[in-house]
Parts: C-alpha cells; sequence; structure tokens
C-alpha cells in the first residue's frame, strides 16, 4: 500500500524559516510533489522532486531523498500569505492506474506576525 | 501555464437530484482526468481515474453507479453525482494531465452542498 505521513499542524513567526517534512512508503515511485491548499481552493503546484537533492526556487525548496523515503519542503522569509495547508503527494506509475497521486493529509501551516 | 477550468465552483442541490460538474482543460489536450474529493480538513481523495475514450477505473469504495465520469473528448470530463444525499456535500477537485507532462494541474473545485 501507500503511505504517506506528515505532521498535522506548524506554526511559525513571519520572517522565520519553516521546514515541513513528508516521509513515504510508496511502490513504483516515480516524484514527489508538494502543493499548496487555502481554505476553499483547490492546490496549487510548488515543487517537484524525482531525483535525489535540493530543489530552490525562489523562497521555496524541496528535498528528496529516495532512499529514505523522505522530503522536505522549505519556506524562507515567511509572509502572513503563506498560511495555508502543504500537501506532500507521491506519484506511483505502478497498477492499474499509472501517475497516480497519493497525497498526505496535509500539514497546516499558521504563520504569526 | 496550463489551465484546468472547473465548473461550477459551487452548487447547492435537493436532496435525490442529480448534479453535474465539468472539468475542462483549456490549452492542452487531457489525456488522463483525476476526480477527488475532499472533506473539511482532510487530505483529497482520489475517487477516479479517466482516460479519454475509455472506462473510468473507480478506486474502492466508490460507487461507479453513483458517480458516473465520462471522459468524451480530450479536453472535456464530467462527474455526476446522482440521486444526491446529505452525506455527499464535500469539495470535488478535479485534475488533468496531458501526455508527456510530469505535473497534473487543479481545477478550482466545487463545493457540493446538498440539502
Amino acid at each position: 500500500g501507500q503511505n504517506i505521513d506528515q505532521p498535522t499542524e506548524m506554526t511559525a513567526t513571519e520572517g522565520a524559516i519553516v521546514q515541513i517534512n513528508c516521509t513515504y512508503q510508496t511502490s513504483g515511485f516515480n516524484g514527489l510533489f508538494w502543493y499548496q491548499q487555502h481554505a476553499g481552493e483547490a492546490p496549487t503546484f510548488l515543487s517537484y522532486n524525482v531525483l535525489d537533492g535540493l530543489e530552490e526556487k525562489g523562497r521555496f525548496s524541496s528535498f528528496l531523498s529516495r532512499s529514505k523515503g523522505y522530503s522536505y519542503l522549505l519556506l524562507k522569509e515567511l509572509q502572513m500569505k503563506d498560511s495555508a495547508s502543504y500537501l506532500c503527494a507521491v506519484r506511483s506509475d505502478r497498477g492499474s492506474t499509472l501517475g497516480r497521486l497519493y497525497f498526505g493529509r496535509g500539514t497546516q501551516l499558521t504563520v504569526w506576525p | 501555464g496550463a489551465v484546468v477550468s472547473q465548473h461550477p465552483s459551487w452548487v447547492i442541490c435537493k436532496s435525490g437530484t442529480s448534479v453535474k460538474i465539468e472539468c475542462r482543460s483549456l490549452d492542452f489536450q487531457a489525456t488522463t482526468m483525476f476526480w477527488y474529493r475532499q472533506f473539511p480538513k482532510q487530505s483529497l481523495m482520489l475517487m477516479a481515474t479517466s482516460n479519454e475514450g475509455s472506462k473510468a477505473t473507480y478506486e474502492q469504495g466508490v460507487e461507479k453507479d453513483k458517480f458516473l465520469i465520462n471522459h468524451a473528448s480530450l479536453t472535456l470530463s464530467t462527474l455526476t453525482v446522482t440521486s444526491a444525499h446529505p452525506e455527499d456535500s464535500s469539495f470535488y477537485i478535479c485534475s488533468a494531465r496531458g501526455t508527456g507532462q510530469t505535473e497534473a494541474f487543479f481545477g478550482q473545485g466545487t463545493r457540493l452542498t446538498v440539502v
């Protein structure tokens, strides 16, 4: 089966750095995505990792270690608007549905002034 | 970037009626579309996957006859919630992916309330 685990909630202050961890156990692994989702809205794409290492995109960075089944999303210079749920999703290319995503429960981040 | 349009954004219907939700890829051909359901403070749960021109593949526990999915063209998929009940009230989201694309792009979501 698929098992994706991430913390339920995190808090941080404006201007700080926060790291959201995600661990997974997935067969047919073919990439890990991070999405941001504000309440009542659809997820928006943040990052994608398929090889080990760090991907940086502005204030957001994402890291992947396939051998450890581990990823993190790093948010720098936090802003109030970063308060949202952050979803870790793993792509599996095994089974009857190629390329489907398995989502974690999401980490609700609250940024305080 | 690729755009996926989902309509309606919200809908209120009476118990026992049917509701159709549309998902369109505006600037690419969506060979695969995914339909998700999300309850408050929960993650996205995949309901079914549809490939253009073929029958949808439903996840375990999802009733095929209640949640009808049609993917008749490369730019349009529809989800029809038949004989809706209050427990079907939820946030429904589609995503679409084209050939060779790594990422699947999400629609805006539809908030369904059954009264």
